[in-house]
């Protein structure tokens, strides 16, 4: 049982380029979400979805796309990466009922990303 | 807005000294209460997992309380080992689906 992978673990980018970070669970989760972390700000969301094809909105959405075409999948587009986009992030997923993620959360191992 | 405070942001304790962290919300509004581990380059791993409606959850050497009503949480390790040693987090999943997050108690236990 993987759980939830992330690719890359590490990446490096210039201003201006974009790329995908990739998310994957093989739990059958219909929620999942992107957090970043940084030193002092703690983990804040960016995007989250609830299901196939429903996404919104976090706290710091600007500057990223996601999609959700399958259950299993959530990428997180840069679209062109600023140096402010440096950052840990962090792909997590969990069960969704009610109208709410009432179980517990599973996180990916992170992806250390450098904007230069 | 759920704001979460995670208080000491640090502690340091002698292995085998029973301890507390302490989370505190803002809004009472929640579905449920999680604490999670982080420990340095990882990431986070689900410790308990608290609903709304229950009072406590029990893994272990870990418990976890929960009081809505005052916006509190603690979690209580018994008989800390070297191994305790990590960043310990909570966060609150509120009315809007979304997960707040508390800064974290970097806890180091020394043997």
């Amino acid at each position: 049982n993987a759980g939830v992978t992330q690719t890359p673990k590490f990446q490096v980018l210039k201003t201006g380029q974009s790329m995908t970070l990739q998310c994957a669970q093989d739990m059958n989760h219909e929620y999942m979400s992107w957090y970043r972390q940084d030193p002092g700000m703690g983990l804040r969301l960016i995007h989250y979805s609830v299901g196939a094809g429903i996404t919104d909105q976090g706290e710091v959405p600007n500057g990223y796309n996601v999609s959700r075409s399958t259950t299993e999948d959530f990428p997180l587009r840069l679209l062109s990466a600023a140096p402010s986009q440096t950052s840990v992030y962090f792909c997590a997923s969990s069960f969704f009922a009610g109208g709410a993620n009432t179980g517990e959360l599973f996180f990916g191992e992170g992806s250390r990303l450098t904007v230069l | 807005k759920q704001e979460v405070t995670q208080i000491p942001a640090a502690l340091s304790v002698p292995e085998g000294e029973n301890l507390v962290l302490n989370c505190s919300f803002t809004d009472s509004a929640i579905y449920n209460l999680q604490w999670f581990r982080q420990d340095p380059g990882k990431g986070l791993t689900s410790l308990l997992l608290i609903q709304s409606s229950q009072r406590e959850q029990t893994s272990g050497r870990l418990n976890a309380s929960l009081d809505k009503s005052s916006g509190r949480s603690t979690l209580y390790i018994a008989a800390s080992q070297p191994g305790d040693s990590a960043t310990y987090l909570c966060a609150v999943t509120g009315s809007a689906r979304q997960l707040t997050f508390g800064s974290g108690t970097q806890l180091t236990v020394l043997p």
